[in-house]
């Protein structure tokens, strides 16, 4: 099962309004990052929050962590069209191996409309 | 962007016949990870490396084998490829510092027919 999932699955907002999506996970994590997928696209790093955080922000991106509640939320700020795409979290897990190893959710795609 | 190139970009064979890709590197980074991307499912790691010669399995790696001979070049084989392989496969490289981000390939669109 996935150790991330996020939720909606599909938010459609006008430009300049806020998307929010959530992640929840189920076990200890060393970091929650969350990455973002143009069409036809690899993915895109956009902000890494430790376990240890509970806010942070990048330019128009703010992420928060809940530990306590194994949940995270990415909050976009006036929206843009090239904000258009599908946005995955992905934990990073505590493991003995020293191998780094991240498990994604199923995505979130957002579409901002003009 | 990190310097990930992926090779071939599209294919399309047929089922039976062996398949591999290529992803290749200019970080010298030390670990590489094949993942496939299915509709729903989002990322699942096939395999990874974490050093010449040194592979693990991931979630789904059967039907998958994996070689890494250089720092830069990690190869996915698909022995004999199967319509469930039919996927968007993703390479990608991390320095295995820890709390440090995953820098991502273009992708292969593979269809098995």
């Amino acid at each position: 099962s996935q150790q991330g999932e996020e939720d909606p699955q599909a938010l459609s907002i006008q430009e300049g309004e806020n998307a929010t999506m959530n992640c929840s996970y189920k076990t200890s994590i060393n970091n929650l990052q969350w990455y973002r997928q143009n069409s036809g696209r690899g993915l895109v790093h956009l902000i890494l929050i430790r376990s240890n955080e509970r806010e942070k922000h990048s330019g128009r991106l703010r992420v928060t962590l809940d530990t306590s509640k194994k949940s995270s939320s990415l909050l976009i700020t006036a929206s843009r069209a090239a904000d258009t795409a599908s946005y995955f979290c992905a934990t990073d897990v505590i493991s003995s191996g020293s191998a780094r190893q991240l498990t994604f959710g199923s995505g979130t795609q957002l579409t901002v409309l003009p | 962007d990190a310097g990930i190139t992926q090779s071939p970009r599209h294919k399309v064979t047929e089922t039976g016949t062996p398949v591999t890709l290529r992803c290749h590197q200019t970080e010298n980074h030390r670990y590489m990870y094949w993942y496939r991307q299915d509709p729903g499912h989002g990322l699942r790691l096939i395999h990874y490396s974490y050093g010449v010669k040194d592979t693990d399995k991931g979630e789904v790696s059967d039907g998958y084998s994996v070689s890494r001979s250089k720092t830069e070049d990690f190869l996915l084989t698909l022995e004999s490829a199967t319509s469930s392989q039919t996927s968007v496969y993703f390479c990608a490289i991390s320095s295995g510092v820890p709390n440090q981000p995953q820098h991502f390939g273009d992708g292969t669109r593979l269809s098995i027919l």
